[in-house]
């Protein structure tokens, strides 16, 4: 496929256990943004990778969520002890670069539930 | 800290007319702006790209200007149709920042 995939779409966890959600960008695009949205809200910056190293993770809201890019194209978001407040949908864009302020093209996003 | 603001909150327009959807920003430095649109339980769908050298942006019915003075922009639908119905998000990236501020959208509906 062309554009951006999330797997997996949904994601229903206990309160405590870890998840791990992937992110495939488009071929070619070194800028990778994770976003989490919940209802009736607008997406809330996480992390930015520029190639394989985490340029602004400032987002992250605290030091269970780590984010990795190993080879500079797939993502992983883990999210250790999940909460409840955890619960939203996690969105993936990824753009072709960073300068002069690339387009973000978004995935489907991956519905996490904690319950 | 960067605060978006879209008004209004929701619309709701007879097919046909033409809209304007705003967008403002607490801190009027902003590097570059996208709009997108989100459909129900989807991800969003990028409309147009304002980037740093560029004031507005056109794609078939849609127009996006940004005044970089009053960290204001706007997103003009010509003709408005049932499929335009969605929900309408700015975001937008200050200078030396790679974070991207979105605001709370626009819910918009058009009636056939």
């Amino acid at each position: 496929g062309a554009g951006v995939s999330q797997t997996p779409s949904n994601k229903v966890t206990e309160k405590g256990k870890y998840v791990e959600l992937r992110c495939d960008p488009i071929s070619g695009h070194t800028a990778l943004y994770w976003y989490r949205q919940s209802l009736g809200q607008g997406p809330e910056f996480l992390i930015y990778f520029q190639g394989t190293g985490a340029a602004d993770d400032s987002g992250l809201p605290n030091d269970r969520f780590f984010a990795v890019r190993p080879e500079g194209s797939v993502s992983t978001l883990k999210i250790q002890r999940t909460e409840r407040g955890d619960s939203a949908v996690y969105l993936c864009a990824s753009s072709l670069a960073n300068s002069p302020g690339g387009e973000q093209f978004f995935g489907p996003g991956t519905r996490l539930t904690v319950l | 800290k960067q605060e978006v603001t879209q008004i209004p909150a929701a619309l709701s327009v007879p097919e046909g007319e033409n809209l304007v959807l705003n967008c403002s920003f607490t801190d009027s430095a902003i590097y570059n702006l996208q709009w997108f649109r989100q459909d129900p339980g989807k991800g969003l769908t990028s409309l147009l790209l304002i980037q740093s050298s560029q004031r507005e942006q056109t794609s078939g019915r849609l127009n996006a200007s940004l005044d970089k003075s009053s960290g204001r922009s706007t997103l003009y639908i010509a003709a408005s149709q049932p499929g335009d119905s969605a929900t309408y998000l700015c975001a937008g990236r200050g200078s030396g920042t790679y974070k991207y501020i979105f605001g709370t959208g626009t819910r918009l509906k058009v009636l056939a």
